[in-house]
């Protein structure tokens, strides 16, 4: 079974606008949680991770909410650009296993 | 610098044929992942290497074989390819958690 789970699976947004992605996980033992972003013929590239012992991390227009409660984390990005259309990931690591939500692909119209 | 490598990036097989897949990385990193890219389904780590001399099973393992004899270098071996087997494999390293990606390898078996 997947034990990351992503939504939605594709995502259209105006420029300008809000992305938000969301990730739930079922394993405790994960303690690191990236999300990586991929273009068409690319390998993923990490954009932002968190780690359980903080609520949130932000690195410019790219913000990570997390939930450790709730079992949830989700990624925010503001001032969405069309430079921002790519599939992204959401992950977890525990121990030397990482398991990846099954993708969004964000569309940003211009 | 070049990062993670791959070669080959593309190739066609025969049901039950072989082939390696190879993974080069000039960062010096101790971890090695094999991982499969399949449509709707994230990644999935298949093999994976914690340091020279050392392979251990992923989340799908079965039909694929590693090795890791030096540092910089982790294959991925398929024996008896199958059309299951379809997908594009991606090689990742890292120091601890932070995984670089290669460009990816797409495998076709007809």
């Amino acid at each position: 079974q997947q034990q990351v789970k992503q939504s939605p699976q594709s995502l259209i947004v105006q420029k300008g606008g809000i992305s938000i992605i969301n990730c739930a996980y079922e394993n405790t033992a994960f303690d690191y949680f990236p999300w990586y972003q991929q273009f068409p013929g690319k390998g993923p590239a990490l954009l932002i991770a968190i780690r359980p012992d903080v609520s949130e991390k932000k690195e410019g227009r790219f913000t990570i909410s997390f939930n450790k409660s709730a079992k949830q984390f989700s990624l925010h990005i503001m001032d969405s650009q069309p430079g921002d259309s790519a599939t992204y990931f959401c992950a977890a690591k525990g121990n030397n296993d990482m398991r990846f939500g099954a993708g969004t692909r964000l569309t940003v119209k211009p | 610098n070049a990062g993670v490598t791959q070669t080959p990036k593309f190739r066609v097989l025969k049901t039950g044929q072989s082939m390696t897949l190879l993974c080069a990385q000039d960062m010096n990193h101790e971890y090695m992942y094999w991982y499969r890219q399949d449509p709707g389904m994230g990644l999935r780590l298949i093999h994976y290497s914690v340091g020279e001399g050392t392979t251990a099973k992923g989340e799908v393992p079965d039909g694929y074989n590693v090795s890791r004899l030096k540092k910089q270098n982790f294959l991925l071996g398929l024996e008896s390819a199958a059309p299951s087997q379809t997908s594009v494999y991606f090689c990742a390293s890292s120091w601890l958690y932070e995984q670089y990606f290669g460009p990816g390898t797409r495998l076709t078996v007809t």
